[in-house]
């Protein structure tokens, strides 16, 4: 059963540069989750799509902004790259309503820098 | 005031400790609640959920005081594979929604 997978692994842009970020749900699940970690920060969260529609949305810039296509799998877009954009993005995913057990599992995440 | 707050750490303690993480909460309105375990430059993987009850998992055990929305962790019998950051993760309802992490506290368990 294959886990959460995201593409690609490490990416350098420079500023004002755009970047697209995809990630593979867990098998089963049918949300997938954004997240920026800063270093030495815990992870923050960007947006969540369900049902191809962003559902809930952290406080981020509209330069992020996502897509989610029929088979569950998601990208994250970021517009006119800004250093404080260098971080690890973490994609996670879950299953709607699976009960006391619904967590959201974590992809590798991809390492971007910006310079 | 951040929404969820931890000790800062770094700890560092021998094989054989046991150790206790913190935290706190501000939103009384977090339904579900969660440790999260992350080793150097990976992602972050459930280590446990926390219930109102408290609960336990081998040598982890897990307590919330939903009152003083503080939660906490302990390590018994500290291994050098525990060496990690620990983060605090807190949920407005289901786990599977929006997750607010805390900053993180680093343990070094050494020999």
């Amino acid at each position: 059963d294959a886990g959460v997978t995201q593409s690609p692994t490490h990416l350098i842009k420079t500023r004002g540069q755009q970047v697209t970020l995809r990630c593979s749900p867990k098998s089963g699940h049918d949300t997938v989750s954004w997240y920026q970690q800063a270093l030495g920060q815990g992870p923050q969260f960007i947006f969540q799509y369900y049902e191809e529609e962003e559902r809930q949305r952290g406080n981020f810039p509209d330069r992020f902004s996502g897509h989610q296509f029929p088979n569950y799998s998601s990208e994250l877009n970021v517009n006119a790259l800004l250093l404080g954009d260098s971080a690890l993005y973490l994609c996670a995913s879950s299953q709607v309503g699976a009960g006391p057990t619904d967590t959201q599992y974590f992809g590798p995440g991809t390492r971007l820098t910006v310079l | 005031r951040k929404e969820v707050e931890q000790d800062p750490g770094p700890f560092n303690v021998p094989e054989g400790a046991t150790v206790a993480f913190n935290c706190t909460y501000s939103n009384s309105a977090s339904q579900s609640f969660f440790w999260y375990r992350q080793d150097c430059r990976k992602e972050p993987k459930l280590l446990m959920s926390v219930y109102s009850s408290g609960n336990e998992d081998g040598r982890f055990t897990a307590q919330l005081n939903r009152a003083s929305q503080y939660i906490s962790l302990l390590i018994r019998d500290s291994k050098l594979s525990d060496s990690a950051t620990y983060l605090c993760v807190v949920a407005f309802s289901g786990g599977y929604n929006k997750l607010i992490f805390g900053a993180g506290t680093r343990l070094a368990v050494h020999p």
